[in-house]
């Protein structure tokens, strides 16, 4: 059974350019949640999202982010017109029910912007 | 909104020795989850240990274990015997009726 699944591991953008991290959760999960992690930080929330629907975008930036997580394929998370301060690990966590399951995470996506 | 807070930036521990880690969280619901994870220089999210709060008994997993204080709403981790692969950051995280919420972390060192 193959864990949650992240691609890809590294990915250089210039700024300006834009950003898409793939998540393909675990088999049997459809919950899905993207995190982000600053050097020397915690991970801090950024969306959930289950199949066709954003169910808590508290966390993400109002501009330049979007999360999708469509009936078929992996979730998506899309930064446009990155600038350096997004340069950050991000992290895809899956789990099969709600609140009461421990989330199972990808090994990050770390995005660099120069 | 909840918090955790981990006041231990970084701690050490002799090889075979044992070591806590903190974790305080603030909340005002009654039914949530509380969980360590460890995370090596991979960066991988290992999840550790976990604990529900209705439960009275201290989870534990072979050497780690956990002193759980509902009322004082204390988290703290305990690695016993430890060991060279045990170095890592170590989060604190909770969950309630929010997605997961982690402490700053912990980083620590292990000496042979």
């Amino acid at each position: 059974n193959a864990g949650v699944m992240q691609n890809p591991r590294h990915l250089v953008r210039r700024r300006g350019q834009e950003a898409r991290l793939r998540c393909s959760p675990m088999k049997g999960h459809s919950h899905v949640y993207w995190y982000r992690q600053l050097p020397e930080e915690g991970l801090k929330f950024m969306v959930y999202l289950q199949k066709e629907n954003i169910i808590d975008e508290s966390g993400m930036p109002k501009e330049r982010f979007s999360a999708e997580f469509p009936k078929e394929g992996p979730s998506i998370l899309r930064i446009q017109q990155v600038v350096r301060g997004d340069s950050a690990a991000y992290f895809c966590a899956s789990s099969p029910s709600s609140y009461n399951s421990p989330l199972h995470f990808g090994n990050g996506t770390r995005l660099t912007v120069t | 909104a909840q918090t955790v807070t981990q006041s231990q930036p970084e701690m050490s521990v002799q090889e075979a020795e044992t070591v806590t880690l903190s974790c305080t969280y603030d909340t005002s619901e009654s039914d949530y989850y509380l969980f360590w994870y460890k995370q090596p220089p991979s960066r991988q999210m290992i999840l550790v240990i976990r604990q529900e709060a209705y439960k009275q008994q201290n989870a534990t997993e072979n050497r780690f274990s956990v002193n759980f204080q509902k009322a004082a709403k204390s988290f703290s981790l305990k690695i016993s015997d430890s060991q060279l692969g045990d170095a890592a950051m170590y989060f604190c995280a909770y969950r309630g009726n929010t997605p997961l919420v982690f402490g700053k972390g912990t980083r620590l060192s292990v000496i042979a």
